[in-house]
């Protein structure tokens, strides 16, 4: 069965940076794009990027740009997300979130969610 | 555009039917059959429930439909079960290349 499985929760100062995998099993890595999406506490959904599985094409929302780098390592299926110049509005859980076959645009499965907290 | 529009609340009882909307623009829902619904209980990651505007993947109920009309796609659910108690999210591409993927605002779904 497909499993995204997040790393774990991080409690980071303003100014830092973090850096969460997302690692894939039950399925072939490289047919599939991944996606990351956040969402704050008590809020909606945010998407923050997609990322191909080779990890030679990505493509960031323009609001984190610049502090948001996408990158996957195909030998062990795994996809990581790193944020820099970490703000109290980074305080967010995030996902990792699969697109479906053949570049579906929609996200059929999810990760658990990694707890980023920012605070000083 | 950073979000499309949802309905904050909607409630049913059990047994009934209702209907949660999803407003973008011709760029985004009105401009691709690119709809997807997803359904989160608290404290659990979103689940796919309705994508390409109409179609379930496998293992979700019959009783989530969805439906799409100019720039407005729509989410049913028949026969409310308590276990519907959650919040919807709507999302769809957008032709933006700023941000390609849209989601909705959210509509927290209470079964009376």
């Amino acid at each position: 069965q497909v499993q995204l499985v997040q790393s774990g929760a991080e409690v980071k100062k303003p100014g830092a940076s973090v850096k969460i995998s997302c690692k894939a099993s039950g399925y072939t890595f490289i047919n599939y794009y991944m996606h990351w999406v956040r969402q704050a506490p008590g809020q909606g959904l945010e998407w923050m990027g997609i990322i191909t599985p080779s990890g030679d094409d990505k493509w960031y929302a323009q609001k984190i740009q610049g502090r948001v780098t996408m990158m996957t390592d195909t030998s062990t299926s795994t996809v990581y997300m790193e944020l820099s110049s970490l703000r109290s509005e980074d305080t967010a859980v995030y996902y990792c979130a699969r697109e479906g076959f053949s570049e579906a645009k929609h996200f059929d499965f999810w990760g658990q969610g990694t707890l980023v907290t920012v605070s000083s | 555009q950073s979000a499309l529009t949802q309905p904050a609340s909607v409630s049913g009882s059990p047994g009934q039917s209702i209907t949660i909307s999803c407003t973008g623009t011709s760029t985004d829902v009105g401009g691709y059959n690119y709809v997807s619904w997803y359904q989160q209980h608290p404290g659990k990651a979103p689940k796919l429930m309705v994508y390409d505007v109409s179609n379930r993947p496998s293992g979700v109920s019959s009783r989530f439909s969805g439906s799409k009309s100019g720039n407005t796609a729509s989410l049913t659910i028949s026969g409310l079960q308590a276990e519907d108690e959650a919040d919807y999210y709507c999302t769809s591409y957008s032709s933006s290349s700023t941000l390609p993927y849209f989601f909705g605002t959210g509509t927290k779904v209470t079964v009376l």
